[in-house]
């Protein structure tokens, strides 16, 4: 199993403002999932960070919007840019362990309040 | 893409019994199935891979049927601790070309004393 810090757990920000979320894992890992969760809705994958090279985004969302670093096996962070109300959820790093790759532990997250 | 889950929503007494449904529209290899309790994060519960198996975590099991691509969570005498939201997940492809796990809508389970 993995450990995994996420900081802040939540904050309030005001509208056109920027946020940086930080998340560290107890170990190195080759890939890091950032994940959006809305109020009452389902987790929806952000972006794939792996260590050295750019993050890949999903339909719906673009690196000037979600600008992720990588620097290292072991941390990752999102930066959630120009915020307005729609970007009020809860936002979670991610990172996948198994023989295959294949349970995802989930860091605590981070509940963020766009005014 | 996403895989349906049902019901929506499901309130128990304690010790009763309850069955999670997930289909979904494409081939699966294999079903995910995470629980997320109010204000936490979603946690790992079990995998079902291709081959109809059943596993087990606790008094919680599951199966997997490829044919009907779909699978079933079944919570046996239900306790207080089972209350929480259960998302079941199904692998498609990234952006990037590598697995990422899609998330049906979650079904919300209270078990109430």
């Amino acid at each position: 199993s993995a450990v995994i810090s996420q900081k802040p757990s939540r904050d309030i920000c005001q509208r056109g403002t920027s946020l940086t979320i930080q998340c560290q894992v107890d170990s190195q890992v080759t890939m890091m999932f950032w994940y959006r969760q809305q109020p009452g809705q389902s987790l929806t994958l952000i972006a794939t960070a792996n260590q050295g090279s750019e993050a890949t985004y999903e339909s719906g969302f673009v690196i000037d919007k979600f600008p992720i670093s990588r620097p290292n096996l072991t941390f990752s962070t999102l930066t959630v840019s120009n915020m307005s109300p729609e970007d009020s959820s809860i936002y979670l790093c991610s990172v996948a362990y198994g023989t295959g790759g294949e349970k995802l532990f989930f860091g605590s997250g981070t509940q963020l309040s766009v005014l | 893409q996403q895989p349906v889950q049902s019901p929506q929503a499901v309130i128990l007494r304690e010790g009763e019994d309850a069955v999670i449904n997930c289909s979904s529209s494409k081939a699966l290899y294999s079903v995910h199935w995470y629980r997320q309790k109010h204000g936490e994060a979603p946690v790992f519960l079990m995998i079902l891979l291709k081959g109809g198996e059943q596993k087990g975590h606790d008094k919680i099991s599951a199966s997997f049927n490829e044919k009907k691509q779909q699978s079933s969570l079944y919570l046996t005498a239900s306790q207080l601790s089972y209350s929480g939201t259960y998302f079941c997940g199904t692998v498609a492809l990234s952006q990037g070309g590598s697995e990422k796990l899609v998330f049906g809508k979650g079904t919300k389970l209270t078990v109430n004393p």
